[in-house]
């Protein structure tokens, strides 16, 4: 079964700081993977999705690097804003079963004015 | 170009009572999934529909269940609630075949009493 983890589990920086937030998964038959950000009592905005076949994607301040072999993925933010504070979720599909997202528990982040 | 819409964001029912919540998914998008979030467990996968047909489910009793009409629009019910129904339910929407990005609404948030 697949298992994603998320590190930190919380994370506080000041303004302008660049940040990088961890995920890894145990299962590299990975099919997609794809950031979420979540505001409180929201629901899930997409941020990024790499397929299986990229290693990296970029959107303005971020970029999400992939690693299938070592079954890990990085979420770098560039200069934080306060308004970047949010809960960070990482959420993979498998090969065998690419309709099903397995999230991991998320990164709560916090950017200090 | 509308997201996807969930309803109603609230809800409040009574243990016992039975709950239908409404999903209606971005214009084109024929896959639509369900995902429960709670504080312990997390985003927890419930079952996902294409072309009016459930292909993949979660391990959750029979009690959920859903629907997916001919127009993409999906609705799933929860009959004899528990307190430890009350979550926050999400829809998640996406476009046919693999690889593509799934696109979530904002959720309803459902309390039982």
């Amino acid at each position: 079964k697949q298992e994603v983890t998320q590190i930190p589990a919380a994370l506080s920086v000041p303004e302008g700081e660049n940040l990088v937030l961890n995920c890894s998964f145990t299962d590299s038959a990975i099919y997609n993977l794809q950031w979420f950000r979540q505001d409180p009592g929201k629901g899930l905005t997409s941020l990024l999705l790499i397929q299986s076949s990229q290693r990296e994607q970029t959107s303005g301040r971020l970029n999400a690097s992939l690693d299938k072999s070592s079954g890990r993925s990085t979420l770098y933010i560039a200069a934080s804003q306060p308004g970047d504070s949010a809960t960070y979720l990482c959420a993979v599909t498998n090969t065998y079963n690419f309709n099903k997202f397995y999230f991991g528990s998320g990164t709560k982040l916090n950017v200090k004015p | 170009k509308a997201g996807v819409t969930q309803t109603p964001r609230y809800l409040i029912k009574t243990r016992g009572q039975q709950v239908t919540l409404s999903c209606s998914p971005i214009s084109g998008h024929r896959s639509v999934s369900w995902y429960q979030q709670t504080p312990g467990q997390g985003l927890q996968f419930l079952f996902e529909y294409f072309s009016e047909t459930q292909r993949n489910k979660g391990n959750f009793p029979g009690r959920f269940s859903g629907r997916q009409f001919s127009n993409s629009r999906s609705e799933m019910n929860v009959s004899t609630l528990e307190l430890g129904d009350s979550a926050l339910y999400l829809c998640a929407s996406s476009l046919v075949g693999e690889n593509t990005e799934a696109f979530f609404g904002q959720g309803t948030r459902l309390t039982v009493v």
